[in-house]
This record gives C-alpha cells, structure tokens and sequence, in this order.
C-alpha cells in the first residue's frame, strides 16, 4: 500500500518558538494533503485541506498565521506552528491521497510538546 | 448527536475471542474507512469500504449502505490487536473529507 511519512514524530520546544512538521508521501503523488490534530482520548479535527501548488483551504476555528501550511510539491506538504504556546501541544497527523491512491493514507503522526 | 457513531467505547476481551465493533453514521458517504491507532499514535489505515466487505489476515470489515452501517470483526484476537480502531466516513466528493467516529479502545488480555 501506499506510505506516507511523517518528520519528526516527536519535537520538544520552547514557547515563543516556531515548529516544522513534514508530510512526505513517499510512492505516489500526493495531490491533495491533510493536517488532523488530536488531542488526549479524542477525535482526530481535520485542520486544513492543502492542494498542491496553491494555497490552503483551512477548517473553521483554524488560525491561518498561527498553522502555514505549504504544499510546494506533489510529495511534501509542511506544517509550521508559528510561536508556539503550551496549548498547541498536541499530537499533528497528516494524510495524502492522489495519483493510484483510491483514498487516503495517514502518516504516523508527529507528537508535539511545548514548555 | 455526532453524525459517526462507535460502539462499544470500550471493550476487553480474552484471546482468541471473536470481537465485533459497529460504526453507524447519518450522512451520506462515499466511502467509509477502518483505522488502528496504537499507543504511541501512528494511524494504519485498516480498510476503505464502500460497499460489501473485505478481508485481510484474521480481520474483516463489511458495510450496509441502506442502513448506514459498519462492523470491524477480528477472528482469533491477539494481545497484539489492542488498540484504538476508529471509524471514518468520506464525504464531499472530490474533497475526500473525513468525519470520525470516537474509537473503540479495545484491549485483549492473554
């Protein structure tokens, strides 16, 4: 099946910080990806939505300047949590589908803490 | 009322048991999807169904699209087979969004 990978699957920081995640779908052309977040015992929330080569389409409630999202190739979509704070700790999950790919497959996750 | 609906929330079970878990949503889908997530986090995508059912190794997933229904069966459960197993429904033709369902923690005791 398809592999999606995410880096780095855990980031300690500091608050004030900026943090990037990767996306990488690693056997096909990722089209279209999507950042989820999770918090502790709960749902994944879809985030945004990003086609690649344009700009993202974010979820209601979704700060824009606080999450960049790029999506400047068809395998590479990055995440960027601008200054982050404590309560953006939080586990970030992403998915890709396009190319062969029928639907979506999810990357392992990337647990993020901030202090 | 959330619109993917799991049960049980929970679920322990002896190994070897057979072990069921049912999905039911309210929203017209194009495709519903089985997930395992394991302590840790990282998420497995199980099946994509969009109609019937399909098998892969010691688990099975069917769906009814009339009744808007899911089940995810494991024959002969394994310690191993403990996890989180959520259910997903896609919607939104080309945009493939997902709505998820809360889990089902499942725990098998040797």
């Amino acid at each position: 099946g398809a592999v999606v990978s995410q880096h780095p699957s855990r980031v300690i920081c500091k608050s004030g910080t900026s943090v990037k995640i990767e996306c990488r779908s690693l056997d096909f052309q990722a089209t279209t990806m999507f950042w989820y977040r999770q918090f502790p015992k709960k749902s994944l929330m879809l985030m945004a939505t990003s086609n690649e080569g344009s700009k993202a389409t974010y979820e209601q409630g979704v700060e824009k300047d606080k999450f960049l999202i790029n999506h400047a190739s068809l395998t590479l979509s990055t995440l960027t949590v601008t200054s982050a704070h404590p309560e953006d700790s939080s586990f970030y999950i992403c998915s890709a589908s396009g190319g062969w790919v029928e639907s979506q497959y999810f990357g392992p996750g990337t647990r993020l803490l901030v202090l | 009322k959330n619109e993917v609906e799991q049960s049980p929330q929970n679920l322990t079970a002896q190994e070897g048991e057979f072990i069921t878990i049912n999905c039911s949503y309210s929203v017209g889908i194009s495709a519903l999807h089985w997930l395992q997530q394991h302590p840790g986090g990282g998420i497995v995508s199980l099946f994509m169904l969009s109609s019937g059912k399909k098998k892969h190794g010691r688990l099975i997933a069917t769906i009814n699209i009339q009744e808007k229904h899911s089940s995810l069966h494991i024959t002969a459960s394994h310690p191993r087979d403990s996890a989180v197993y959520i259910c997903a429904v896609e919607y939104g033709g080309a945009t493939n969004k997902l709505i998820f369902g809360t889990g089902t923690l499942l725990a098998v005791q040797p």
